[in-house]
């Protein structure tokens, strides 16, 4: 079966960098996808990788491994805004997109 | 108005209820998607349409029927639904239809109690 893991919960201090990590076990590869969900909120787009290597966006970054079926999503500086869920998603080889359960992010003062 | 945009925002309903969810896309996008979202579960799709017509149906229970009447709007019409059709069920839209990869647009949900 195709799987996504994530873990379920970080607390991670304002100021500080946090790493997200995301492995997956799926039929084919075409891409990985991080998404960022507010509480109560629509999830809206961070980061697609295809290719090996860090991606950086601003305080966020993703790095992708394909090789380890491994992903992270860093961020950086972090500020309580960045309290939210997120969701790590692969797009295997039919194009079929496979979510992860995501990964509650607490920020605490 | 831009995005997507869901309604209602919450739901409740009884069991014997028919009540209906409503999707607008403002961003000129081929695919639209109906996703369930479950506490601490992956996000389910459920269904897709490209151009208007469905081209994914994932064993939904025939208590859910989507209604796709024109490229930017989706419904999800529900009937004798069970408690645990209760959660969050998102509409999605894409420039690409399945099968690209370009990124999914979701709107805010509507939250469905099931009494």
């Amino acid at each position: 079966g195709q799987n996504i893991d994530q873990p379920t919960e970080m607390t991670a201090t304002e100021g500080a960098i946090v790493q997200i990590n995301c492995t997956y076990q799926t039929s084919g590869f075409n891409g990985l996808f991080w998404y960022q969900q507010h509480a109560g909120e629509a999830p809206t787009f961070l980061s697609y990788n295809v290719l090996d290597g860090l991606e950086e966006k601003g305080r966020f970054s993703s790095f992708l491994s394909r090789s380890k079926g491994y992903s992270y999503l860093l961020l950086k500086e972090l500020q309580m805004k960045d309290s939210a869920s997120y969701l790590c998603a692969v797009l295997d080889s039919n194009y079929q997109l496979i979510w992860g359960a995501g990964t509650k992010l607490i920020i605490k003062p | 108005e831009t995005g997507v945009t869901q309604t209602p925002r919450h739901l409740v309903m009884g069991m014997t209820n028919k009540k209906s969810l409503k999707c607008e896309q403002h961003l000129g996008h081929n695919a639209m998607y109906w996703y369930k979202q479950s506490a601490k579960k992956p996000l389910e799709l459920m269904f897709v349409y490209n151009f208007k017509e469905q081209t994914e149906n994932n064993s939904v229970p025939s208590r859910f029927s989507p209604e796709c009447p024109n490229s930017s709007h989706l419904f999800l019409h529900l009937h004798t639904l069970q408690p645990e059709d209760s959660a969050l069920y998102l509409c999605a839209s894409s420039q690409d239809g399945q099968g690209g990869s370009g990124e999914l647009f979701f709107g805010e949900g509507s939250r469905l109690t099931v009494l």
